[in-house]
């Protein structure tokens, strides 16, 4: 067990829809991650947080956004849904920064029909 | 920009094998570079990381990386394969500069008995 909770764990939609994952890092971390993983396009980066601002950004969709509120833990908004985006998204967290170890979530399994 | 390449999506080994995974790096700065394993419907895990203190690394369940800055690699590697390593393998690397992670496509690792 890494310490880090995602909910929900499974999740059907239909297009057009909207989802919000939600992460609670583990304990004491402050920054926040966000990746997608799918069949075709491996693991990918999305966006990163550290104490409820954004820190760096990777292959989000403008239709994709996230925030981190006070008590640390983050969701993930997905809107707009398409079939292509259905995959793993993880959540990940880390005590702040660069080259620290990530410790990962569960995931959620998102399945857009 | 950093970059990952992870040689060889699959690679199949005898138990009791030489486990050699191929990770390359791009970076015009020392990077950190970590190997991750994830096991079927499991987040990812930290197995190694490499963070300038020494250039071979031991990591967990017998793994070692060695980081050659001439040759920009980190290979991944394990003197005798066991069937429970079969998992997918991750290479990735920490940019000082954006906070980004960049994460190698995976390379899937089957141990045959």
């Amino acid at each position: 067990d890494s310490g880090v909770t995602q909910t929900p764990k499974h999740l059907i939609t239909a297009t057009g829809q909207r989802v919000t994952l939600r992460c609670s890092p583990r304990s004491g971390d402050l920054s926040v991650y966000w990746y997608q993983q799918s069949l075709d396009q491996g693991l990918q980066f999305l966006i990163q947080y550290y104490n409820g601002e954004e820190r760096a950004k990777g292959n989000i969709l403008e239709r994709f956004s996230a925030q981190q509120f006070p008590d640390l833990h983050s969701e993930l908004n997905l809107s707009s849904l398409e079939l292509g985006d259905s995959a793993l998204y993880f959540c990940a967290s880390s005590a702040s920064g660069v080259g620290e170890t990530q410790y990962f979530g569960p995931g959620t399994r998102l399945l857009v029909l | 920009a950093q970059s990952v390449t992870q040689l060889g999506s699959h690679v199949s080994v005898s138990e009791g094998a030489l486990v050699l995974l191929r990770c390359n790096y791009s970076s015009s700065v020392p990077p950190y570079l970590f190997w991750y394993v994830q096991y079927p419907n499991q987040g990812l895990q930290l197995l190694l990381k490499y963070t300038s203190a020494a250039t071979l690394v031991k990591g967990i369940n017998g793994f070692e990386a060695e980081f050659k800055k001439s040759e920009t690699s980190f290979h991944l590697t394990k003197p005798s394969a066991h069937m429970s390593d079969a998992a997918e393998y991750f290479c990735a690397v920490s940019d000082p500069g954006t906070y980004k992670y960049i994460f190698g496509t995976g390379t899937r690792l089957k141990v045959l008995a």
